[in-house]
């Protein structure tokens, strides 16, 4: 199985601050990554597929980018409603397989 | 619009079989190019993904659920389900039915399922 890291495990950061968020796949997936959000007793969503393809209706302080194995997830500009949990996911070869999350938290 | 909607029992007892069904709505189970999933989630953890089946019946699982994930398409009810045998706690999950077009674009609201004597 091809394992999905994510770093870090958990952020602090405040409205308006720049957020990186890192996936590092444990061989290479191409492009097959996506990313999503999570808020508590929520739904996941789909923020990006293809690693840098903006699903439609996400604001655009959201992009992402990498290819083969390192990855990233960036926020411009930390907005209140984006404080949650985010997964990468790749969709290379089964089984998929979903990063065990970056918790962000407000400071 | 398209939802989905997630139906079965929300407990199991051990050793018994996990059966689940996803109700489609607002489009139909049999047309355009999408994989039908199964991924679920316990508490406090990341998702893990179940497995999927195609319109035409093609179904790719995960190994690590050995021969127990069984997953199939009823287009006559517009339905696909799960079902998983021989629970364990382990199996203790909330359970999401989902369409897959290069992502997971759209899911159902999640089914609770404990497995518990």
């Amino acid at each position: 199985d091809i394992q999905m890291t994510q770093s870090p495990s958990s952020v602090s950061a405040s409205v308006g601050d720049r957020v990186t968020i890192t996936c590092r796949a444990s061989q290479g997936i191409s492009s097959w990554l996506a990313w999503y959000q999570q808020k508590p007793g929520k739904v996941p969503k789909l923020l990006i597929y293809a690693a840098s393809s903006l699903q439609s209706g996400v604001p655009s302080r959201f992009s992402g980018s990498g290819s083969g194995t390192d990855f990233t997830l960036t926020i411009s500009s930390l907005q209140p409603e984006d404080f949650a949990t985010y997964y990468c996911q790749q969709a290379s070869s089964f089984p998929y397989t979903f990063g065990q999350g970056t918790k962000l938290e407000i400071k | 619009q398209v939802q989905l909607q997630e139906s079965g029992p929300g407990l199991v007892k051990p050793s018994q079989t996990l059966s689940l069904t996803c109700t489609v709505s607002g489009d139909s189970i049999s047309s355009g190019s999408y994989y039908w999933s199964w991924i679920r989630q316990p508490a406090g953890k990341g998702p893990e993904w179940i497995g999927r089946i195609y319109t035409s019946g093609s179904i790719n699982h995960n190994p690590s659920l050995k021969s127990r994930v069984n997953i199939s398409l009823d287009t006559s009810k517009n339905q696909f389900s799960l079902k998983l045998t021989s629970v364990t706690a382990a199996d203790t999950a909330v359970y999401y039915c989902a369409r897959d077009l290069g992502g997971y674009t759209v899911w159902g609201r999640g089914t609770l399922v404990t497995v518990s004597s």
